[in-house]
């Protein structure tokens, strides 16, 4: 059983472009979570996705986006950066969209200069 | 009314010595309680979770305790060791929700 991988680790993009990063869920899960997690702070969820479509979003805009593909993999798409969106981008994963047992990956890195 | 709030910030314990952090929340909706520990450039892993029908849950040397009138609960590390040494994260959730709602965080630093 593969546990929930991220990918890039790392990242560093300029105010105003865009970026994609990447999750690939547990195996067997179906739900796909993404959290921002800021240098000191709890992680804040961003949105969920069970069964390709949004299925719950947080108090983040709308340039904030995402997709799930039909083997629950999922991206999370950020236009227009701002220097504000640097943080650790957490994917959790799980067996059902109200499932308790969330399982996250290592997280990507993102630094917006 | 979605605030969960985390004490202390940060926390230095000797070896061997009980590790305590305190989480209160706000929305009575909330029904299941994990507690997450986070190393340095890693994800969150769930350490031990609880629901408010009991009110303490151990595992090894990990215990929660739970208090439903005072809407609060905590994370006791019993024999704290110097490998504990993270930033522990209270969170909660309700069943109609799809989010985990997390507490702000507690650098837990354990003395050799």
């Amino acid at each position: 059983e593969t546990g929930v991988t991220q990918s890039p680790t790392h990242l560093i993009k300029t105010r105003g472009q865009q970026v994609t990063l990447r999750c690939s869920s547990q195996s067997g899960h179906n739900t796909v979570s993404w959290y921002q997690q800021a240098l000191g702070q709890g992680p804040q969820f961003i949105f969920q996705y069970y069964r390709e479509e949004e299925n719950g979003r947080g108090n983040f805009p709308p340039r904030f986006s995402g997709l799930q593909f039909p083997n629950y993999s999922s991206e999370l798409n950020v236009n227009a950066l701002e220097l504000d969106d640097s943080a650790l981008y957490l994917c959790a994963s799980s067996l059902g969209q109200l499932n308790t047992e969330a399982f996250f990956g290592q997280g990507t890195r993102l630094t917006v200069v | 009314q979605q605030q969960v709030k985390q004490s202390p910030q940060s926390l230095i314990v000797q070896k061997g010595g009980i590790s305590i952090i305190n989480c209160a929340y706000e929305n009575t909706a909330f029904d299941y309680f994990p507690w997450y520990q986070q190393f340095p450039g890693k994800g969150p892993a769930l350490l031990i979770a609880i629901r408010p029908d009991v009110s303490e849950k151990k595992e090894g040397r990990f215990t929660i305790s739970f208090n439903k009138s005072a809407k609060q609960f905590s994370l006791h590390i019993m024999d704290s060791q110097p490998g504990d040494s993270a930033t522990y994260f209270c969170a909660a959730k309700s069943g109609s929700a799809r989010q985990l709602t997390f507490g702000s965080g507690t650098q837990l630093t354990v003395l050799p």
